[in-house]
């Protein structure tokens, strides 16, 4: 199965900044990369597929990058209400696998 | 507008069995596939299985196979998860997810998913 591994595991940031989650795929899975936002006590809400494109609804501060075995989520300008846990998620194979996670705290 | 209802979860012993369901409304379910997540307490989210439209695909992690049979009924509109030998380990919530993909077909996502039903495994 492909292993998918986030960093940092958990990042404090203050409102305004600018941050960037990493996620690594073991092997190459092209584009077929999403990103999930959750927050305590709700199902995960998509943000990005097809590892750039922007699901409708969310905020244009929110961008993904990448392809092959690296991929980005970038948030340009951190809002109170992004503090939650992201997820990245491969689609490649049809054996899915998410990330461990990378949780985002105020600091 | 798309509606996914878990149900299913409960106290179960290890060893034990336990089926869930998902219910679904508001899309052609049979035009879709469907999936089961799940999340420890306090941990993250793991993919559990997958079916196709048809149930001609179907894919387990391995952390279940061989346990766990994914199922569903077109006719109702519903997705099961039938959990045996049930473990410790298999204690979580369990989402059901609706497989959408890009205007391309080609890039699969999960946009929605159910509320989550809770299995304990527990002596």
């Amino acid at each position: 199965d492909i292993q998918m591994t986030q960093s940092p595991s958990s990042l404090s940031a203050s409102v305004g900044d600018r941050v960037t989650i990493t996620c690594r795929a073991s092997q190459s899975i092209s584009t077929y990369l999403n990103w999930y936002q959750q927050k305590p006590g709700k199902a995960p809400k998509l943000l990005i597929y097809a590892a750039s494109s922007l699901q409708s609804g969310v905020p244009s501060r929110f961008s993904g990058s990448g392809s092959g075995t690296d991929f980005t989520l970038t948030i340009s300008s951190l809002q109170s209400e992004d503090f939650a846990t992201y997820y990245c998620q491969q689609n490649y194979r049809t054996v899915r696998t998410f990330g461990q996670g990378t949780k985002v705290e105020i600091k | 507008e798309v509606h996914l209802v878990d149900s299913g979860g409960g106290l179960v012993q290890p060893g034990r069995s336990l089926r869930l369901s998902c219910a679904a409304s508001g899309f052609t379910f049979d035009d879709y596939a469907m999936h089961w997540v799940r999340q420890a307490p306090g941990k993250g989210l793991e993919w559990v299985s997958g079916i196709s439209w048809n149930s001609g695909n179907i894919d387990y992690a391995d952390s279940v196979k061989g346990r766990f049979t994914i199922s569903r009924d077109n006719a109702k509109n519903f997705l099961y998860l039938q959990m045996n030998s049930l473990r410790a380990e298999d204690t979580a919530l369990y989402y059901c997810a609706k497989e959408d993909r890009d205007s391309s077909g080609f890039y699969p996502y999960f946009q929605h998913w159910g509320q989550g039903t809770l299995v304990t495994v527990s002596s």
